[in-house]
């Protein structure tokens, strides 16, 4: 199975600031990952796909990069409304796997 | 873009058994796979099973593989999870999603949108 281990954990920022988590595979993947954003009691919202497309809808503050087994997602002047959990998921094969999240709140 | 929206969630004792459902709107839902993805209270995202279009290929997480069987009717449009032999270690929050596929730098990829509300499963005595 592949493992994706994101870091931080947790991050404490502000708003402004620009936040980047990495995402890591435990073997290649290709660009077969998907960055997701969720809040509280709510479903997950698709932010990137392909490890760099912006989802239609998507400010353009968000973006990925990477490919192979080392991933990034960057938010530009973070914005209050992005205080939320972020995960990466892999689709380069069964069983897809998540990362184990990262927690932007506020510093 | 296309709406889920997830049904059946409850409480049921260790041993039980609960058969959760997926409705589309929206979209051609026998045109694409489909997926569960579920969450423990406090944790994160964990796939735990995905069908193909026709229904013909199906993938399980191997903590659920022999206890859950997804299924779907496309003529009904509706994804289901029957879930046998439950644990406390299956509570949480159940999501389906429909999964995306698209071209990209590396010919095809696929990612998980639009996603359901969830329904909450419960195994407690």
């Amino acid at each position: 199975d592949i493992q994706l281990t994101q870091s931080p954990s947790f991050l404490s920022a502000s708003v402004g600031d620009r936040v980047t988590i990495t995402c890591r595979a435990s073997q290649g993947i290709s660009s077969y990952l998907a960055w997701y954003q969720q809040k509280p009691g709510k479903a997950p919202n698709l932010l990137i796909y392909a490890a760099s497309t912006l989802q239609s809808g998507v400010p353009s503050r968000f973006s990925g990069s990477g490919s192979g087994t080392e991933f990034t997602l960057t938010i530009n002047s973070l914005q209050p409304d992005d205080f939320a959990t972020y995960y990466c998921l892999q689709l380069n094969s069964y069983p897809r796997t998540f990362g184990q999240g990262t927690k932007v709140d506020v510093k | 873009e296309g709406q889920l929206v997830e049904s059946g969630g409850g409480l049921v004792k260790p041993g039980g058994s609960l058969r959760i459902s997926c409705a589309a709107s929206g979209f051609d839902f026998s045109w694409w796979s489909m997926t569960w993805v579920r969450q423990a209270p406090g944790k994160g995202l964990a796939w735990v099973s995905s069908i193909s279009s026709s229904g013909s290929h199906v993938h399980y997480e191997e903590s659920v593989r022999g206890r859950f069987t997804i299924s779907r009717d496309n003529a009904k449009n509706s994804l289901y999870l029957q879930m046998n032999g439950l644990g406390v270690e299956d509570t949480g929050v159940y999501f389906c999603a429909r999964e995306e596929v698209g071209y990209c730098s590396v010919g095809t990829c696929e990612w998980f949108d639009p996603w359901g509300q969830g329904t909450l499963v419960t195994v407690s005595s």
